[in-house]
């Protein structure tokens, strides 16, 4: 089946620091991703939607200067975090939306934790 | 817009007893539905969705689903736990396929021996 593959799946950062986190679609192609943030025992909140070869669209209140995406191919997106503080600390996810033959599925990678020191 | 509710954040379970999960939603187009599951430190993997077609859907590890339009519900269930059931739950909409999802709170399931 469709596989997407996040990386790191661990990161830890200064506070301060940018972090960069992959996500790529392993065996198709996929036009769409989707950024999710995912706070302890709570449910997974939709960051932004990333197009490749256009500009994300951003949910409200999340600030896109301070989580930029990039979607340059096919099969990668990449969730920068800037100046990172400790409040970022968070599980990521991502998913990639595949069309054609299986019909417009949404698969997830496995996540990347972030800690902010 | 659309949302999701899970009722019952936890639930706990004897193993071989039945699982019922349970999920609404609100959509203002016909909805697209999913449920995730999730075990500890990892991505989402999707256990069916509900697109068109038959309201009775079947998935892995012996869940199903049934999409109740009147009752705008999307309930989860499987007839007999087993300890690897043990996960979190979640219940998710989308206006369309391959579209981004609105997800429920989540449910937790505990299998007890």
């Amino acid at each position: 089946g469709a596989v997407v593959s996040q990386h790191p799946s661990r990161v830890i950062c200064k506070s301060g620091t940018s972090v960069k986190i992959e996500c790529r679609s392993l065996d198709f192609q996929a036009t769409t991703m989707f950024w999710y943030r995912q706070f302890p025992k709570q449910s997974l909140m939709l960051m932004a939607t990333s197009n490749e070869g256009s500009k994300a669209t951003y949910e409200q209140g999340v600030e896109k200067d301070k989580f930029l995406i990039n979607h340059a191919s096919l099969t990668l997106s990449t969730l920068t975090v800037t100046s990172a503080h400790p409040e970022d600390s968070s599980f990521y996810i991502c998913s990639a939306s595949s069309g054609g033959y299986s019909g417009n599925t949404i698969y997830f990678g496995e996540g990347s934790w972030l800690t902010v020191v | 817009a659309q949302s999701v509710t899970q009722l019952g954040s936890h639930v706990s379970v004897s193993e071989g007893a039945l699982v019922l999960l349970r999920c609404n939603y609100s959509s203002s187009v016909p909805p697209y539905l999913f449920w995730y599951v999730q075990y500890p430190n990892q991505g989402l993997q999707l256990l069916l969705k509900y697109t068109t077609g038959a309201t009775l859907v079947k998935g892995i590890n012996g869940f199903e689903a049934e999409f109740k339009k009147s009752e705008t519900s999307f309930h989860l269930t499987k007839p007999s736990a087993h300890m690897s059931d043990a996960a979190e739950y979640f219940c998710a909409v989308s206006g369309a396929a391959g579209n981004k999802l609105t997800f429920g709170g989540g449910t937790r399931v505990l299998v007890k021996p």
